[in-house]
């Protein structure tokens, strides 16, 4: 089973900033937090990934509580063209496999 | 680097026929995996391999199902005896060994209709 919790679904304004939660409230020390997307029909993309420290890309920024046990994917300025459904994944200690949930399903509205 | 290739995109197939899937991983990445998805549900994993070792298998695996990474570089997957639950996409993705913690990259996955 995954070890995340999110919304099935959110809504957003496009150029507003999406902010995706996750719960992973056991989580382990070591276990990163990783964030995939996947657009209709392809492949999940990598986003970012973060094991205690607030982390940002080109794409996003993670922020990670500090007792870890939950997670925000901030999209700073949301296009129509982020519209896919996001994945957290707590990846299982001595194992290099993702257990996907369900994940939460971002509709950019214009 | 073109990342993860997969073929075919497309398969359809005649319910007992044998199909088999390649994944070419992105150059030098040692770790690959193989995962399956249906609609409206996440990735399934299914199989793990780090160079030619195949490491782990998902219960999802079946005996009708084979995975190969015979000189550690590219994959393929085989069904045998498809069946229509068998259609799904089956996704492949590589890692690199440097960091156990590294991303992998996922490929745009195969297709499979089964009829």
């Amino acid at each position: 089973d995954a070890k995340t919790t999110q919304p099935p679904s959110m809504d957003c304004a496009e150029g507003r900033a999406a902010n995706l939660p996750c719960n992973h409230s056991t989580i382990s020390g070591n276990e990163y937090v990783y964030w995939y997307r996947q657009i209709h029909s392809q492949g999940p993309q990598y986003i970012i990934h973060g094991l205690k420290n607030n982390e940002t890309n080109e794409m996003a920024s993670l922020i990670i509580t500090e007792d870890r046990k939950s997670s925000t994917l901030i999209l700073p300025h949301a296009t129509l063209r982020d519209t896919a459904v996001y994945y957290c994944i707590v990846r299982p200690p001595g194992t290099y496999k993702y257990i996907f949930g369900t994940g939460t399903r971002l509709k950019v509205l214009a | 680097d073109t990342g993860v290739s997969q073929n075919p995109r497309h398969k359809i197939t005649k319910r007992g026929q044998n199909v088999t899937f390649r994944c070419d991983p992105i150059s030098e990445h040692n770790r690959l995996y193989w995962y399956r998805q249906t609609l409206g549900q996440g990735p399934e994993f299914l199989t793990y391999f780090q160079n030619e070792a195949q490491l782990e298998k998902s219960r999802l695996l079946s005996d009708r199902f084979s995975a190969e990474r015979p000189k550690g570089s590219f994959s393929t997957l085989e069904i045998q005896r498809t069946e229509q639950g068998d259609s799904a996409m089956y996704l492949c993705a590589s890692s690199s060994h440097r960091d156990k913690n590294t991303e992998a990259f996922f490929g745009q996955g195969t297709r499979l209709t089964v009829v």
